[in-house]
């Protein structure tokens, strides 16, 4: 039971460049997030699914896109890459339901330049 | 969505003594309060939460309390140790959810 995988680790893009970051959960969890964290703050959510399917916008979604097309994966994507969006991205998941703990992956940490 | 403010955002403490972060939030729907765990260059992990139906939870040295009425939930770490050293983030739940996450303490234990 690995938990959630995120991929890669660490990337360096230019600006204007896309890329995909991964995340994958083998615990069934129906819900999964993305966050990014900056340096010194908190975790944003950048968007969210309830399951297979089903995916809605956080408090950060601009210049980012997301997809679920399986309850186990639910990769991110950066059009456009811009400075602005070198950050630590989070990945998570959690079962159905309220008050259910997340559980985060390792984070990508991303810088564009 | 929810406002979650934390405080304070660093914190030095002696090996032994405690540490007491606290939280507030704006959503009254709110009924879900975790708090994680950060070391540097790690993942969040969950060391405690508590839900809106007690007022208190307890595990060895962390305690969480919720004062639901003012809106606020404090995490209080006993007995110190260096392992304590890390981010310490409050989050409280809003739309049945989604998590919002203060800015975080960043705890000092000296030895």
């Amino acid at each position: 039971n690995a938990g959630v995988t995120q991929t890669p680790k660490f990337r360096i893009l230019k600006i204007g460049q896309s890329m995909t970051l991964q995340c994958t959960q083998d615990m069934n969890h129906n819900y999964m997030y993305w966050y990014r964290q900056d340096p010194g703050m908190g975790l944003k959510l950048i968007y969210y699914s309830v399951g297979a399917g089903i995916t809605d916008k956080g408090e950060v979604p601009n210049g980012y896109n997301v997809s679920r097309s399986t309850t186990e994966d639910f990769p991110l994507r950066l059009e456009l890459a811009a400075p602005s969006q070198t950050s630590v991205y989070f990945c998570a998941s959690s079962y159905l339901g309220q008050d259910q703990p997340q559980h985060f992956g390792d984070g990508t940490r991303l810088s564009i330049l | 969505g929810e406002n979650v403010e934390q405080h304070p955002s660093t914190l030095s403490v002696q090996e032994g003594d405690s540490a007491v972060i606290k939280c507030t939030y704006s959503d009254s729907a709110s009924n879900y309060f975790p708090w994680y765990k950060q070391e540097l260059g790690k993942r969040p992990q969950l060391i405690i939460d508590i839900r809106s139906n007690v007022g208190e939870k307890k595990d060895q040295r962390i305690a969480v309390t919720l004062n639901k009425t003012a809106k606020h939930f404090s995490l209080h770490i006993t007995e110190t140790q260096p392992e304590d050293s890390a981010v310490y983030f409050c989050a409280a739940i809003y739309n049945d959810y989604k998590l919002s996450f203060g800015a975080g303490t960043t705890v000092t234990v000296r030895a």
